[in-house]
């Protein structure tokens, strides 16, 4: 079993709908990061949280360290917003510096 | 102005072949990392480096090793590549105390 495990694994909505993607993760974390990889293969770093919400955008993220769980949320989502999203723990060994990925949230939205 | 980069782009290459991986940033940042993404999809780090000194070596066959002529390089040398190598890798810095990473574009390398 994967450290941080997400889900789902594949989400298909239609432009406009609310999205909400989940990541647990089973480790200590001293930070929980969301990155987002485009179609074309980059990957941008979104959110990095370690308590309550951040938001930037149409994009919000929440993470309860008591539950281990981290959402990460899009409004009004819109076909661009069509990517892999992966969550990452960073652990606390080797002065914070380890990252864990989830497997990945594959993302469509159908205009 | 590209923040970090990486060359080349895409590698083809035989079984049993050595090959580089370069990696340059330039963001001035203290922290580099290489990551390799499967077939799958599935991210994970390989190593760190801070300052050119290694504080991150995961399970990484000793086939590959990173080499840090500078804080702003990372470089990675694949010995006797193998088809389970085929991946895309991805290069990535962070800041001294700083949490974002910036990644590169990846290195798509099929072994044959």
């Amino acid at each position: 079993k994967n450290e941080v495990e997400q889900s789902p694994q594949n989400l298909t909505a239609q432009e406009g709908e609310f999205i909400t993607i989940n990541c647990s993760y089973s480790v200590g974390i001293s930070a929980l990061h969301w990155l987002q990889q485009h179609p074309g293969g980059g990957i941008v770093s979104l959110f990095m949280l370690s308590s309550g919400k951040k938001k930037h955008g149409r994009l919000i993220a929440t993470i309860n360290i008591q539950e281990k769980h981290s959402s990460l949320h899009i409004t009004a989502s819109h076909p661009r917003d069509s990517a892999v999203y992966i969550c990452a723990a960073r652990g606390t060994n080797f002065g914070n510096e380890k990252l864990t990925f989830g497997t990945g949230t594959r993302l469509t939205i159908i205009p | 102005d590209t923040a970090v980069s990486q060359t080349p782009k895409y590698l083809v290459t035989q079984m049993g072949n050595d090959k580089s991986i370069k990696c340059e940033q330039n963001l001035g940042h203290d922290t580099m990392y290489w990551y390799k993404q499967d077939s799958k999809k599935f991210l994970k780090i390989m190593f760190s480096y801070n300052n050119k000194e290694l504080i991150i070596n995961e399970t990484v066959p000793n086939r590959f090793s990173p080499k840090s002529p500078d804080k702003a390089h990372l470089n990675l040398h694949i010995n006797s590549l193998e088809l389970g190598d085929s991946a895309v890798y991805f290069c990535a810095s962070r800041s001294a105390g700083a949490d974002t990473q910036y990644f590169g574009p990846g290195t798509r390398l099929t072994v044959l």
